[in-house]
Formats: structure tokens, sequence, C-alpha cells
């Protein structure tokens, strides 16, 4: 089974208005965080915001927000205000403790957002 | 501020050939992990250390080897290359604990080829 989901292969915005990118994940562990890169054309991949499993408040980072909706097993990425630097492949991941040591962290399959002028 | 490097960023190899990519992080991270990434894809895993001299499989181990010989380096073997390797390789390191500040970490990527 799929731990981490992302429905929207693709996403178009408008640039300057906001955007939701989808992500699902699927855990036992009661203690897990949840994090969002960003992987421009150029390859790398960015650190964009963190959420941890415990944490009440939904996480905020300049321009982007996390929905976090616990009980949904929900962790959208909120982008507002696009600009078109924004334009990239999005990925969702969530770190867990793994059985034996260690921590696992496991990624979705990405979004991939185009900002239009 | 190097964080993780890996070497090389480009490299073509011939089916059968054998090669090594190379990772060292500065940042004194327990964990290590390699990763490829084939074309529109997520990651996948495949193999991880949580210190020198312990090293274990991931989702997608066959092909590959590892050896983590310091806390800094975490090499990854490719033997007998064949066109399923075909990918992006992706080093990374963390550390244990919860909280933002044990992201992972990436380094920029090894485009690898085979033909």
């Amino acid at each position: 089974a799929q731990k981490i989901t992302q429905t929207q292969p693709g996403m178009f915005v408008q640039e300057k208005e906001a955007v939701t990118l989808d992500c699902t994940y699927d855990t036992s562990d009661p203690s897990y965080g949840l994090f969002w890169y960003k992987q421009p054309s150029s390859g790398e991949m960015i650190f964009l915001i963190y959420q941890g499993s415990y944490d009440q408040q939904n996480a905020t980072e300049g321009r982007y927000s996390l929905n976090f909706q616990k009980a949904r097993k929900s962790a959208n990425l909120v982008i507002s205000a696009s600009q078109l630097g924004d334009s990239a492949m999005y990925f969702c991941a969530m770190r867990e403790p793994r059985d034996n040591y260690g921590q696992n962290f496991v990624f979705g399959p990405g979004t991939r957002l185009s900002v239009l002028p | 501020n190097a964080g993780v490097t890996q070497t090389p960023k480009f490299r073509i190899l011939k089916i059968g050939q054998s090669m090594t990519l190379q990772c060292t992080q500065d940042m004194n991270h327990n964990y290590m992990y390699w990763y490829r990434q084939d074309p529109g894809m997520g990651l996948k895993l495949i193999y991880y250390s949580v210190g020198a001299g312990i090293t274990d499989k991931g989702e997608v181990p066959n092909g590959y080897n590892v050896s983590r010989s310091t806390t800094e380096d975490f090499p990854l073997r490719l033997e007998l290359a064949a066109p399923s390797q075909t990918s992006v390789y992706f080093c990374a390191s963390s550390n244990p604990g919860q909280g933002a500040g044990n992201t992972i970490y990436f380094g920029e990527g090894s485009w690898l080829t085979v033909v």
C-alpha cells in the first residue's frame, strides 16, 4: 500500500493566485513528521516546510503553509501568491521510526506545478 | 556550507561496467541514504545506514552495494550496470529525532545513463 499519496500529477495556477497541492499519508505510528520538498528543473531537492504529528498548529513558512488534518491523514501544501519561480515538482514526504532502528523517509510520486503568467 | 556532496554529477556507463558514486556529508549526521529517482517519479530508497559499519537494504537494493566506514562517507557501488539502472541518484543524510531540524538533506544528484 502507498504510504504517501499525491493524487494530482500536474497542476496549473495563474501567477499571484493561491494553489493547494494534496497529500495523504498512511502510518500506524503516533510519532511522525511530514515534509514538503520542491524540485525545480535543475534537479536539487529543496526543503520547504515541516509538520510534526504532535504539532497543534499548522506550519507556515513565508508563502507556504501546511493544512494538517490529522484525523483525515492529510497534509496539503498551500502556496499563496504564486510566482513563476514556483514552477517545479513538489514532493510530500513522511518520516517515521523504523521497526528496528533508524528512521524512514517515504516520498510521494510528486505533483508538477506550472505557474502561468 | 558544503552539506551533502556527491560525485560525479553526470556519468555514462556501458552495460556490464561498474562504478562507484561517492557521497560525503559534513554535518556529522548519523543517518545516510541513497535514493534513486526515475524520470517523472518519486524517490525510492536503495540503501541506508544508521552509523559507521551499519547498513541495510531499502526498497530497491538489487544491483547495488554500499559501505559506511566513516560517519562522513557513504559510497554506492553499481556492479554490472544495466539499462534499468539509468536514473538520477540522490545521497542524503539526517539525524535522529523529531522536529524540523531533523529533516533530510540531499546532495545535488548524480545523473547516470547506462547504454
